[in-house]
């Protein structure tokens, strides 16, 4: 069955270490995306990558790096940088026609970042 | 003021009421999601709307494009239905499609 998929589920991190959390997907999508979401607040984009070896910041991207060496995987790392990484991450897999035709969006079932 | 707003937050309701949530939004759009979460954390697209309603199940959804505003029903609602619900407005810029998220309502639906 095709879908998205993130690992760890719950991740504990030592202040002033990186962390990488994984995201991959087999449904063939073209755009992946990194959010971010705390309480009381929306999903916040972190970053997307709409192809192979090309991203593009969104709109909360300091302190986080991505890389999209595989179409399937889409990482992405917590920095020492980031100030407040406590969060929960969600990856999600886009597919979408030009224009305003097809979308389809999954999401995988995100990370528990806690920094201890 | 964000760009989506839902209401109310937080909802609490008996098994078998019909639920509202509301979303209003102010930018214009391509299209409207209703998402839902689970505990967990997961996400699942529930809805797809550009126009009119749509219903599936127990699940109906609304959108007035002249508004801005969509709203989300549940009918029978049943404690399985406790989650959060998202609303997000997807935009296309040309270059990519990107989704605004509401801040969620949390529903809870008790015995």
């Amino acid at each position: 069955d095709g879908g998205i998929t993130q690992s760890p589920k719950y991740l504990f991190r030592k202040e002033g270490q990186n962390v990488t959390l994984s995201c991959e997907q087999n449904l063939n999508h073209d755009a992946m995306y990194w959010y971010r979401q705390d309480p009381g607040q929306g999903l916040r984009l972190i970053y997307y990558s709409q192809i192979v070896n090309d991203f593009q910041k969104g709109d909360i991207a300091e302190g986080y790096s991505v890389s999209r060496e595989k179409k399937e995987s889409f990482p992405l790392t917590v920095t020492s940088a980031q100030k407040n990484p406590t969060a929960f991450y969600l990856c999600a897999s886009i597919a979408a026609g030009a224009g305003e035709g097809f979308f389809e969006a999954f999401f995988g079932q995100g990370t528990r970042l806690t920094v201890v | 003021k964000n760009e989506v707003e839902q209401s109310p937050q937080n909802l609490t309701a008996q098994e078998g009421e019909f639920i509202t949530i509301n979303c209003s939004y102010s930018v214009g759009i391509s299209a409207l999601h209703w998402l839902q979460q689970h505990p967990g954390g997961g996400i699942v697209s529930l809805f797809m709307l550009s126009s009119g309603k749509k219903k599936h199940g127990r699940l109906i959804a609304t959108i007035n494009i002249q508004e801005k505003h969509s709203s989300l029903h549940i009918t029978a609602s049943h404690p399985r239905d406790s989650a959060v619900y998202i609303c997000a407005v997807r935009r296309y810029t040309g270059t990519a499609s990107k989704l605004t998220f509401g801040t969620g309502t949390r529903l809870q639906v008790t015995l």
